[in-house]
């Protein structure tokens, strides 16, 4: 079966300092994945999505940038966090892009910048 | 942006029936409606999904209309566990969620 993994599971970081969160996914190839944050209260906002190794789109300019060094990782960084990068970051995938296909998440990222 | 909008809030009663209800106004012919339910630090997880009429399974019931602009998502008999944040989704490529409907059972 398929299974999605993401750490750290909480992180706190001074303002300035670089930021590594990796996603990876088992049990399945290619899949399409997601990275969102969530701020305190508010709704999930999509920050970046791959169709495929390499193939990363963002959806919002910000400090964070995405990459996909292998078919089923996910990694998400900064080189500079600010205080407003401060939240609870999901890692998602699915199995193809249709409109039927169920999104999966992980455990998630709390991040407090400090 | 979201193709869905949904109450912000709702309050109800343990044992009561909760209806939630989602417009999607623009839904294209092949876009399916889905539903997910996200507790407090935990990522979404899927309830129900639906393309039109009524789909049930053991957790909730979904209806459609046949104009399909929009729907509503039902939840026999809730209990306090039941309170939750519940996202109405119709998808492309990008999955891109609207501010979902936050649900609080009371005792």
């Amino acid at each position: 079966s398929q299974t999605i993994h993401q750490w750290p599971a909480t992180l706190v970081q001074p303002v300035g300092s670089p930021l590594s969160l990796e996603c990876t996914v088992e049990g399945t190839s290619n899949p399409n994945l997601y990275w969102y944050r969530q701020a305190a209260g508010r709704g999930l906002q999509l920050l970046f999505y791959s169709i495929g190794i390499d193939q990363i789109s963002s959806e919002v300019p910000q400090n964070l940038s995405a990459s996909r060094p292998q078919d089923r990782q996910f990694i998400l960084s900064s080189k500079k966090l600010l205080l407003s990068d401060s939240g609870f970051y999901l890692c998602a995938w699915s199995l193809t892009l249709a409109s039927n296909t169920e999104a999966f998440f992980g455990q998630g990222t709390r991040l407090t910048v400090v | 942006l979201a193709k869905t909008t949904q109450p912000i809030s709702m309050d109800s009663y343990e044992g009561q029936e909760v209806n939630i209800t989602c417009s999607h106004n623009n839904i294209a012919t092949n876009d399916y409606i889905t539903w997910y339910q996200q507790f407090p630090s935990q990522g979404p997880r899927f309830i129900i999904q639906g393309y039109k009429t009524k789909v049930t399974n053991e957790v909730a019931s979904l209806f459609i209309p046949a104009d399909r602009k929009s729907s509503t998502l039902s939840l026999p008999r809730v209990s306090l566990s039941d309170t939750a944040v519940y996202y109405c989704l119709v998808r492309d490529d990008k999955i891109i969620f609207g501010k979902g409907t936050r649900l609080h059972i009371l005792p």
